[in-house]
């Protein structure tokens, strides 16, 4: 079965330091990755992308994410938090679909960040 | 930039009532995606329509209906509401088709249900 997995709930990080939220996949084949980003009563936002080539991956607001193929891995960076990055993240994999359509997502269960002044 | 439009965005109903939710995508893409999202829980794929066609079907209950129309926009029926039902219901769009599986889903703000 295709998974996404977060194995942290929350991620605690004071201004100003690197913070990591953490993602691991299952998935047959090469798996289409994304990351979200959720604000309190708002629509989920696009942040980045992984589909093929350079394993780092940069997207909005700073935040960057490193595809590890080997440890089926997709965890999202950003070298300096800021108070403004605290929100729900969600990272979601797009299984390959040889159909005539996309497929849905499969979103992992979400890691709340929260950064402290 | 335009975004996905929902309506409405706050909706309560009663038990064994029915509920119409409404979905606008960007112009011009041509896909869109019901998601239901409860409280403190990640996004489960309801169903998806592809040029007005239904694509992809999730977890959508027999219960709850949906359609693409001729102008794109999309609309979640729901009958029979059960208190289970309550939640944030997303719809998010995209440009379908073959060459568009590394598109990210544009969503909306959500319509959240209450169901009491």
């Amino acid at each position: 079965a295709q998974s996404v997995a977060q194995p942290e709930d929350q991620v605690n990080v004071a201004e100003g330091n690197p913070l990591t939220v953490k993602c691991t996949y299952s998935v047959s084949g090469n798996p289409y990755l994304f990351w979200y980003v959720q604000y309190p009563n708002r629509g989920l936002q696009f942040l980045l992308k992984y589909i093929t080539g350079d394993n780092l991956v940069k997207g909005s607001y700073g935040f960057e994410a490193e595809f590890n193929k080997s440890q089926t891995s997709f965890h999202l960076k950003k070298p300096s938090a800021l108070v403004s990055d605290s929100a729900l993240y969600f990272c979601a994999v797009r299984p390959p679909n040889y159909g005539g359509s996309q497929g849905n997502l499969i979103f992992g269960k979400g890691t709340k960040l929260s950064v402290k002044p | 930039a335009a975004g996905v439009i929902q309506s409405p965005r706050h909706l309560i109903k009663e038990k064994r009532e029915t509920a119409t939710l409404k979905c606008y995508p960007i112009p011009r893409h041509d896909t869109v995606y019901w998601y239901q999202q409860g409280p403190g829980q990640d996004p489960q794929f309801l169903i998806s329509f592809y040029e007005k066609m239904q694509s992809d079907k999730g977890s959508i209950p027999d219960r709850f209906s949906a359609q693409q129309f001729s102008d794109y926009h999309s609309e979640l029926n729901m009958s029979s509401l059960e208190l289970g039902d309550s939640a944030l219901y997303f719809c998010a769009s995209s440009v379908g088709g073959r060459s568009s599986y590394n598109s990210p889903l544009h969503f909306g703000n959500g319509t959240r249900l209450t169901v009491t």
